[in-house]
Order: structure tokens, then sequence, then C-alpha cells
């Protein structure tokens, strides 16, 4: 079992939708949790981070985190079709340090 | 420069060659990252340097893969006696010592090796 599981997708959505992307992990100790964008044929940039648990929220994009469930979630408002992309999860902070581990990412389709 | 680069963006190489991967990292970021991302796949961590020092090589496959940051600036990830298993897209990313605490890495857009 991976530390960090997150469905592949596809996930087609109409413009407009809210969309729900989610990632569970194994290891309790992971304190800080992000959510990185990739679009096709480029790296990973920052969307959204969070420390501990809670809620943050960015324009469209609400991250959420229950460390008690070992669950973290991002949701998008009203999508476009520019979100279009590989929605990655990743968590650090397990024994002090900062570098990230990721999952496998979640592909989203934002049709017009 | 603006941003991570990495060079070559692509190299095909037959079984048993040795690759030298290289990356600039952005001007100022003290911490360095090198990560494999396979087809459909997450990054996966190989090694973390903080200035020139290797602090974490603890996802380095085995002993053919290799990497190096003499002065704390430019990177070298080289790879001896390639094998086809891997073949993937290697991913630098660079943080300053402030980003790295908010988990906001940089990433170059990576350089493809395919193994023949």
């Amino acid at each position: 079992q991976k530390e960090v599981e997150q469905d592949p997708g596809p996930l087609s959505v109409p413009e407009g939708a809210i969309v729900s992307l989610n990632c569970t992990y194994s290891n309790s100790a992971f304190q800080y949790f992000m959510w990185y964008r990739q679009y096709s044929r480029k790296g990973p940039e920052l969307l959204m981070y969070t420390y501990s648990s809670g809620n943050k929220e960015d324009g469209r994009f609400t991250a959420q985190v229950d460390k008690s469930s070992k669950y973290i979630s991002l949701f998008i408002r009203d999508s476009q079709p520019s979100d279009s992309a590989t929605y990655l999860c990743a968590m650090s902070g397990k024994g002090g340090s900062y570098i990230p581990t990721f999952g496998r990412g979640t592909s989203l389709i934002v049709h017009p | 420069g603006a941003g991570v680069s990495q060079s070559p963006r692509y190299k095909v190489t037959k079984r048993g060659q040795d690759v030298a991967l290289r990356c600039d990292p952005i001007s100022g970021h003290v911490s360095l990252y090198w990560y494999r991302q396979a087809l459909g796949q997450g990054p996966e961590f190989l090694t973390y340097f903080n200035y020139e020092a290797q602090q974490d090589k603890s996802g380095l496959p085995n002993d053919r893969f290799s990497a190096e940051r003499p002065e704390g600036s430019i990177s070298t990830l080289t790879i001896q006696r390639t094998e086809q298993r891997d073949s993937a897209m290697y991913r630098c990313a660079s943080s300053s010592g402030t980003s790295a605490n908010t988990g906001e890495l940089f990433f170059g857009e990576g350089s493809r090796l395919t193994v023949l």
C-alpha cells in the first residue's frame, strides 16, 4: 500500500460544475498538505497549501484536511475548461522532513 | 534564469550507456530535489540537496544512480549502465529556505529519458 492514495480518474465534468478531488494517506505524521496542478507536458505547480486540519479557501479553490480520517480534499467551484489538468496531492512533515510525498494524481477534464 | 532549467529535454540512449541529466535551479534557491515521474504517476522522490550537501538520497533506486551539486547551484543526476526500466521523466525542483516550509517546490519541465 502506498503512503498516499489518489484515484487517477479521469474525472470528466461540464463547465460550471463543482469538482471534488480527494486523497487518503496512511502516515499520521504528515503535517503539511498541498495540492499541485500539472498541465500536460509541464511540471507540477503549487496550487494550495494547508497546515494540519481545517479548511483554506483561495478564489474558486478550497482545500480541506481531516487528519482524524487521514483524508484531504480539493474543491473547485464554477469549474472552467482551463482547469483541465492533473491534480496531485502531496504531503510532508513526517520526521521533520519537508520533502513532499506525492499521490499519483487525478486527471480532470472540464468540457464546455 | 526565470525558472528551473533542465537539460537535455529528451534523451534516447542504448541499454548499458551512462547518462547525465542537468538541473539549473532558480537563482538563490538553496534546496534542490530530484524526482522521477512515470507516465500516469505522481513524482517519486529520488534525492535532496541543501546547498551542496546531499541531505537525503533514500529514494535513489540503486547504486547506479548518483547525484551531485558541487557548488550549491547546478546539479547533475547520473545513471550508470542504464536499463530499460530507467525510462521515465526525471524532474528537478528547487525551493528557497522559506518556500520549503510551505511545500512550494518549483519544478522544471523535466528530462525525458528513453532507454532502448
